[in-house]
């Protein structure tokens, strides 16, 4: 079974631009989630997408938006960069909504970094 | 709110024991651990559920004190795999998604 894929694995970005990152889950997996990872911060949580539907969101500014499609696909799109959003952006898939009883599988991120 | 997690890094020697806190300051729902090694994704390792229950597999297990709003993992006998930064993520109700702490930076040395 393949795991959780995302796109691009590296990207560079100035100042001002918008970025879109990509997330493709486990088949069968319809929950995607999004954190952002960095050193200082740790995993913080942007939010999660169930069957097309945002079912929980984290304390970002609206800069920061996703969907997700009806392959359970998902995007994350952040506008305005700034230069604080350079980070590991993980997508992590699961079973149901919300944490429960159903493990995250991470994928290997998006290394964003905003000059 | 964030957990907290102790201790912040720990260095062991090989068949050494260990034991990572996690602390919140709200009821809890449940707790998940995960493993991540550098340069590479987190990893889970088990989901404990409201109820106060222990798990295992292998050498390494968890508890979970609902009372405390606390867990804990433990890690026997350590091998040179177990290296690497584990995290607990916390869920408050049910439905909510996972709040994780700030991570335990685990060194296993031969």
């Amino acid at each position: 079974k393949a795991g959780v894929t995302q796109t691009p694995r590296y990207l560079i970005k100035t100042r001002g631009q918008q970025v879109t990152l990509s997330c493709s889950p486990i088949s069968g997996h319809r929950s995607v989630s999004w954190y952002q990872q960095t050193p200082g911060q740790g995993l913080q949580f942007l939010f999660e997408y169930f069957s097309e539907t945002q079912r929980n969101k984290g304390n970002f500014p609206g800069r920061f938006s996703g969907r997700q499609f009806s392959n359970s696909r998902s995007e994350m799109n952040v506008s305005t960069l700034e230069l604080g959003d350079s980070a590991l952006y993980l997508c992590a898939s699961s079973l149901g909504w919300g944490a429960g009883n159903s493990p995250l599988h991470f994928g290997n991120g998006t290394r964003l970094t905003v000059t | 709110q964030q957990p907290v997690q102790s201790p912040q890094a720990v260095i062991l020697r090989e068949g050494e024991d260990a034991v990572i806190n996690c602390s919140s300051s709200k009821a809890l729902y449940s707790v998940h651990w995960y493993r991540q090694k550098h340069g590479e994704a987190p990893v889970f390792l088990m989901i404990l559920l409201k109820g106060g229950e222990q798990k295992g597999h292998d050498k390494i297990s968890a508890s979970f004190n609902e009372k405390k709003q606390q867990s804990s993992l433990y890690l026997t006998a350590s091998q040179l795999s177990y290296s690497g930064t584990y995290f607990c993520g916390t869920e408050t109700d049910a439905g909510n998604m996972l709040t994780f702490g700030g991570g335990t930076r685990l060194m296993v040395k031969p």
